[in-house]
């Protein structure tokens, strides 16, 4: 099993759609979550922190379940500039190091 | 403030050449990463120093990688000789602190290797 498994898309929606994407992960063990969202051939980006509780800043809204051992990223109201690829990230090891999900393309379309 | 600056963005080679990569980390940051993106395999970590000391270095491919920090505010990422299967987009990052579950990462551009 892959440590970080995310559905690659792509996830084409209309704008002011909501769209969800959830993530695996296999180390029962990680304790930190996080979104980072990269733009077509740009870095990645810290795009939100995912917290036991859930959390949420404005349109986005990041969900964990350890239990299942998944993570949520959901999009309210999609604009044209949400389009970009949203990798799931976790941390993996002892050294505490982060293991990169492959990443969901989302292409929001007028 | 200026982010984590990578040189050179671009990069075409000839197999068989020595590659040389370099970055300069955010001021203040003293944990640095190297990764390589692919379609196939995604982002991976191949180096990971902090304080100028590699402290996880288990993703370097093989004997061919080679990286270095000789201070804080630099780093080079060397492969020799170069393969094709090392085409890829190379990261640098950095983080504030030694702790890079709890910090977030800042990538710079980027450097796109092709070995041809």
């Amino acid at each position: 099993r892959k440590e970080v498994e995310q559905d690659p898309g792509p996830f084409n929606v209309p704008e002011g759609a909501t769209v969800a994407f959830n993530c695996t992960y296999s180390n029962s063990a990680s304790q930190s979550f996080f979104w980072y969202r990269q733009d077509c051939r740009k870095e990645p980006k810290l795009l939100m922190s995912v917290y036991s509780s859930g959390n949420e800043d404005g349109r986005f809204t990041a969900q964990l379940n350890r239990a299942s051992q998944y993570i949520s990223l959901l999009i309210r109201d999609s604009k044209l500039s949400d389009s970009a690829t949203y990798l799931c990230v976790v941390d993996g090891g002892s050294q505490g190091n982060l293991i990169f999900g492959k990443g969901t393309k989302l292409s929001v379309k007028p | 403030d200026a982010g984590v600056i990578q040189s050179p963005r671009h990069e075409v080679t000839e197999m068989g050449q020595e590659v040389t990569l370099r970055c300069k980390p955010i001021s203040g940051h003293n944990s640095l990463f190297w990764y390589r993106q692919t379609m196939m395999r995604g982002l991976e970590l191949l180096i990971y120093f902090n304080n100028n000391v590699p402290i996880d270095d288990s993703g370097m491919p093989e004997d061919r990688f080679s990286a270095k920090m000789p201070n804080a505010s630099f780093s080079t990422l060397k492969i020799q000789p170069s393969e094709p299967r090392d085409s890829a987009v190379y990261f640098c990052a950095s983080i504030r602190g030694g702790a890079p579950a709890h910090n977030e990462q800042f990538f710079g551009p980027g450097t796109r290797l092709t070995v041809l």
